[in-house]
């Protein structure tokens, strides 16, 4: 059974970055057949994709955050990682990782970390 | 990129009864429409892909339906565990992008 786990600071200052990680257990990051993805989720309100990378280490990130986002793969101990620069309030949320390839389609999620809290404060 | 609609925002309805959730696209996205479930404090969990295929494990009353820019979600006899948020996503273009969600309560 495939199982995704968020790692990181709960509480980040404004202006800082923002890092976390997502540990793949139950599979291997580098099977090629899914892309690994960052979600975000602020309090009470809907989801927003934030990028993919795949195992070669390709990325592609929403345009409305990508001045701000990298995101990186670590093959050998089964991670890919998460930053966001100069962060706001408004970057507060429950941020989650996700395997897409439900299917073959890269865009349909499959497997869900349980998500962490990440609150922009100083 | 493309904006996903839903209404309504929240939804009444009673145990027993049909739910029906709809969905819009600003532009079309063929049939690659997703619907997912999110309980409070969990992570979302993949209903519905492909407009109206259901992903592996998921009951039969959950039913979809809809191409090009309109989309429908219908649960046919509601259970308990059902009343939820429910979200669309389009994947037939980067970035993907999720409705605002509809919260379905007990009426």
């Amino acid at each position: 059974q495939v199982q995704l786990q968020e790692s990181g600071p709960g509480l980040v200052k404004p202006s800082q970055t923002l890092s976390l990680t997502c540990t793949v257990s139950g599979g291997s990051i580098s099977s090629g057949d899914y892309y690994w993805s960052w979600i975000r989720q602020p309090p009470g309100k809907g989801l927003e994709w934030i990028g993919y990378i795949y195992y070669s280490g390709s990325t592609y990130y929403n345009p409305s955050l990508k001045s701000r986002v990298t995101i990186s793969v670590d093959t050998s101990k089964n991670q890919f990682s998460l930053k966001l620069s100069s962060v706001t309030a408004a970057d507060t949320a429950v941020y989650y990782c996700a395997r897409g390839g439900y299917g073959g389609n890269f865009g349909l999620f499959d497997y869900w970390g349980q998500g962490t809290l990440v609150t922009v404060s100083s | 990129e493309i904006v996903m609609t839903q209404s309504p925002a929240t939804l009444s309805v009673s145990p027993g009864e049909r739910a029906t959730l709809s969905c819009r696209a600003s532009q079309s996205v063929s049939s690659n429409l997703a619907w997912y479930q999110q309980k409070p404090g969990q992570a979302p969990r993949l209903l519905i892909y492909g407009a109206s295929t259901r992903a592996t494990g998921i009951p039969a009353r959950f039913s979809g339906s809809g191409s090009g820019t309109e989309f429908t979600l219908t649960i046919s006899s509601l259970q308990s565990e059902d009343f939820a948020v429910y979200y669309c996503q389009q994947y037939n273009n980067w970035p993907l992008t999720f409705g605002q969600g509809t919260r379905l309560e007990i009426k």
